[in-house]
This record gives structure tokens, C-alpha cells and sequence, in this order.
């Protein structure tokens, strides 16, 4: 069975500084895609940012990047330039097909 | 462009009580899903429908059910609540490129 891991229930960063959240998972499939998605207060989840398995080239959404290790099993998420709005849940997810699974999350506090 | 919507937003129940969370997406989207997320637990697939007609159990399917009404609605029926199922319960549809897209929620209280 597919597992996702988020080993840092909570992370804190100064604003315009960098952070990395990390994110680990588990499957057998060769062919599947990753997932970072945002959970403010709000609650509204809202998707980050995306990679396909079999791209080597590691995914960016403007001050949002992944580094994506297939071998290791990693897909850690970097945010560049923090801004208070960052301020979040963010969920790693995996899925092969249709099933979505998804880690349990880390809190990121902003600092100004 | 409204994208995926939700009702209600909150629900208190009393246990024993039944109720249906509504589901209904406007980007042609063909897989549909429930989720429910705990404190800590992050996002736990209820039931999932990957086309118009078919429903698959999820990760924690106990105690509901589901209709895929037609391509735009999926609904959440919970049959005789209970406190175990106190929750927020997102609604979300998949695109081609497999992105989901989520409701804003239903908070459901059980007592």
C-alpha cells in the first residue's frame, strides 16, 4: 500500500527567508504524481504545485519549487521569499490512478 | 466560474440522525471524491467515483454511502450518525492532469 510521510508537524521561517518542507513516500508503481497543496485558515485546500513521476526535471510555480528524488522516495517543497500569506497546512499527496493519499500535514508559521 | 461546491457549510447532528452532504462540480470534471479530515490525520478518502455510473470504497468507507448522480453531482449520505463521524468533509473533482480541485467544506458536529 502507498504511505505518505510528513515528518515535520510544524515549521517556522522568517518572512523573506526560505524554507523547505519535506515530504516522503512509499509506493511500487513507476508511473504515479505528486502533490503540494495549501490548506490556510480558511480552509479552502488549493493546489501548489505538481510533478509527474517520470519527468526528471523538478517542478516550479513561481516562488514555489520541489526537489524530487525518485530513487529516495522524496518530494520536498521550497518556498522562496516567504510572505505572510504563506502562512499554512501544506499536504503532501500522492496518486497512481484515482486513489489520493495524503500525508498529515505541516503547520508553517511566517514570522515578520 | 464556480468550480466545486458544497452544501451545507455546517451541521450539527444528533446521534442515530441521518443526513445527506451535497457535491456539485462545473468543470466537466469525470472523477469525483469524499474525504474527511481529522486533526492531525491530514485528508482520509471516504468513497471515490472515477466516472459518471461507478463508486469505490476509499480508505475509511464505515458508515457511509454515496451517489454518483450524474457527471456534475456526487453525494455523501451519512445513515445513523454517530459521534465517531464528527468531521470536516471536503467534497473534490480530478482534471485529466489528475490536479484535484476541493469544496470549501462541511464541518459536521455529531452529539
Amino acid at each position: 500500500a502507498q504511505t505518505v510521510t510528513q515528518s515535520q508537524p510544524e515549521m517556522s521561517v522568517q518572512e523573506a527567508e526560505t524554507v523547505t518542507l519535506s515530504c516522503t513516500y512509499d509506493t511500487s508503481e513507476s508511473d504515479y504524481y505528486l502533490f503540494w497543496y495549501k490548506q490556510p485558515p480558511s480552509r479552502q485546500m488549493i493546489l501548489v504545485i505538481r510533478q509527474e513521476a517520470y519527468k526528471q526535471q523538478n517542478a516550479t510555480e513561481n516562488r514555489f519549487s520541489v526537489n524530487f528524488q525518485k530513487a529516495a522516495k522524496s518530494f520536498s517543497l521550497k518556498i522562496s521569499d516567504s510572505q505572510l500569506g504563506d502562512a499554512a497546512m501544506y499536504f503532501c499527496a500522492y496518486t497512481g490512478t484515482y486513489k489520493y493519499i495524503f500525508g498529515t500535514g505541516t503547520r508553517l508559521k511566517v514570522l515578520a | 466560474n464556480a468550480g466545486v461546491t458544497q452544501t451545507p457549510k455546517f451541521q450539527v447532528l444528533k446521534t442515530g440522525q441521518s443526513m445527506t452532504l451535497q457535491c456539485a462540480q462545473d468543470m466537466n470534471h469525470n472523477s469525483m471524491y469524499w474525504y474527511r479530515q481529522d486533526p492531525g490525520m491530514g485528508l482520509r478518502l471516504i468513497y471515490y467515483s472515477a466516472s459518471e455510473g461507478t463508486t469505490d470504497k476509499g480508505e475509511v468507507p464505515n458508515g457511509y454511502n454515496v451517489s454518483r448522480l450524474n457527471k456534475r453531482e456526487f453525494s455523501l449520505r451519512l445513515e445513523s450518525a454517530a459521534p465517531s463521524q464528527t468531521s470536516v468533509y471536503f467534497c473534490a473533482s480530478s482534471s485529466e492532469a489528475y490536479e484535484q480541485y476541493f469544496g470549501p467544506g462541511t464541518r459536521l458536529t455529531v452529539t
